[in-house]
């Protein structure tokens, strides 16, 4: 079973609409969760985190954690074109010794058309 | 600011060779990671640094990789030798902020192609 599991896709949604990606995560320890995006050819960019259970917004970004499910998402409101990218969830890999282990998922890729 | 440098950006070499890939990280970050990107694996860390010192190296493939880190500004990957199976992006990435691991800034990456 993979650690962090996310749909590759790719998602497609119209320009304006919600786009909302999902991942899982098997290490029930964990304590944080990232989402990074990433464009073709370039490097991780972190955009979202979150600790706790519940939601936390940013601009138009919003993380979505149920620990207890084991669940994360990312919800983008109001889709631009220039929000095609790969989304990937990061999870640390061991909550009770808090090492730096960050563990990725596979990605998402979003496709927003205009 | 700058951010995460890497060098080179570009690598390709014969299988056999060495290959040494080199990242300074963002000023202030005393911690230090690898990582390497394939499609089939995808982003995987390899090894991190706290305060130079390696902290843990579970990632690292295997005795033909090397790792190290003389000073709070520099860190290289070595591989020796290269096999094609090692073509991959190779991202350095710091943090400062023991407490939020994962809010790590990562370096434009170096694309390794072996023949």
């Amino acid at each position: 079973q993979k650690e962090v599991e996310q749909n590759s896709g790719p998602l497609s949604v119209p320009e304006g609409a919600i786009a909302s990606l999902n991942c899982t995560y098997s290490d029930r320890g964990s304590q944080s969760f990232f989402w990074y995006r990433q464009y073709s050819g370039k490097s991780p960019e972190l955009i979202m985190s979150i600790y706790s259970n519940g939601d936390k917004e940013d601009g138009r970004f919003t993380a979505q954690l149920n620990k207890a499910s084991q669940y994360v998402s990312l919800l983008i409101r109001d889709s631009q074109p220039s929000d095609s990218a790969t989304y990937l969830c990061a999870v640390t890999g061991d909550g009770s010794s808090n090492t730096g282990k960050l563990i990725f998922g596979q990605g998402t890729t979003l496709q927003v058309k205009p | 600011d700058a951010g995460v440098i890497q060098s080179p950006r570009h690598e390709v070499t014969e299988m056999g060779q060495e290959v040494t890939l080199r990242c300074k990280p963002i000023s202030g970050h005393d911690y230090l990671f690898w990582y390497r990107q394939t499609m089939m694996r995808g982003l995987e860390l390899l090894i991190y640094f706290n305060n130079n010192v390696p902290i843990d190296d579970s990632g690292m493939p295997e005795d033909r990789f090397s790792a190290k880190m003389p000073n709070a500004s520099f860190s290289t990957l070595k591989i020796q030798p290269s096999e094609p199976r090692d073509s991959a992006v190779y991202f350095c990435a710091s943090t400062e902020d023991p407490g939020h691991w994962g809010e790590q800034f990562f370096g434009p990456g170096t694309r390794l192609t072996v023949l």
